[in-house]
């Protein structure tokens, strides 16, 4: 079955970048997704990528995907005191059941931006 | 831009009580999903629905549990008979279905408490 591991913490000081990493074990999945989930409050699409990319950039993330080792990073680059939240991965088969797409998370990382 | 939304933000009930979370999708979206998030712990996925019928539920989603969508907007989760365990955030999400790579867009979660 599907399985998502992340790290539980990552403290970074303002302006330097992040690295958030992911593990997952379905071969089979089709996208990978961060999302991000500040204090109460639901859950954010920041970016995906297709498994057949490496990489994808959107402004200040830069998503990693190393199919063969099955890890996925998130670089935040600039990291900034807003950027502090609960930052998930998650992925999916799509297709597999008539469409339905369901996303598996990850335990979720806790970042943290120290000034 | 339109967005998912959810009613309550937080419920309050009485074990054994019937409880109904509402979503109301984004307009035109195909897809629906329900997941929960026990405090502390991943999203846990609930069940996916479509064309009026549910398309894959997990373990979680027990006879308990049930979904409707009951006119052409809203999107409804009844929890028959709550247990304490059932205490958790509850998020709904919808997707357009268009295309393979339109991606699930989640509202801000009900809150649930049972006492």
């Amino acid at each position: 079955g599907e399985d998502v591991e992340q790290s539980l913490f990552l403290s970074v000081r303002e302006g330097d970048s992040s690295v958030i990493n992911c593990t997952y074990t379905d071969s089979s999945s089709t996208y990978l997704y961060w999302y991000k989930q500040e204090p109460g409050a639901g859950l954010q699409l920041l970016t995906y990528i297709f498994s057949n990319m490496d990489m994808k950039q959107d402004q200040r993330l830069t998503v990693l995907l190393n199919k063969k080792d099955k890890h996925l990073s998130l670089r935040i680059a600039d990291t900034q005191t807003g950027d502090s939240a609960i930052y998930f991965c998650a992925e999916s088969i799509w297709g597999l059941t008539g469409g339905g797409n369901k996303l598996t998370f990850g335990t979720g990382t806790q970042l943290k931006v120290e000034l | 831009e339109p967005e998912v939304t959810q009613t309550p933000s937080h419920q309050v009930t009485q074990m054994g009580q019937e409880v109904i979370l509402r979503c109301v999708p984004i307009s035109n979206h195909l897809y629906f999903y329900w997941y929960r998030q026990i405090l502390g712990q991943k999203v846990e996925f609930l069940v996916s629905f479509y064309n009026n019928e549910i398309s894959e539920k997990s373990e979680i989603f027990d006879d308990q549990f049930s979904v409707e969508r009951p006119d052409g907007s809203n999107f409804t989760l009844k929890i028959r008979s709550t247990k304490l365990e059932d205490s958790a955030m509850y998020f709904c999400a919808s997707r357009s279905g268009v295309t393979s790579t339109d991606t699930q867009y989640f509202g801000p979660g009900t809150r649930l408490t049972v006492l």
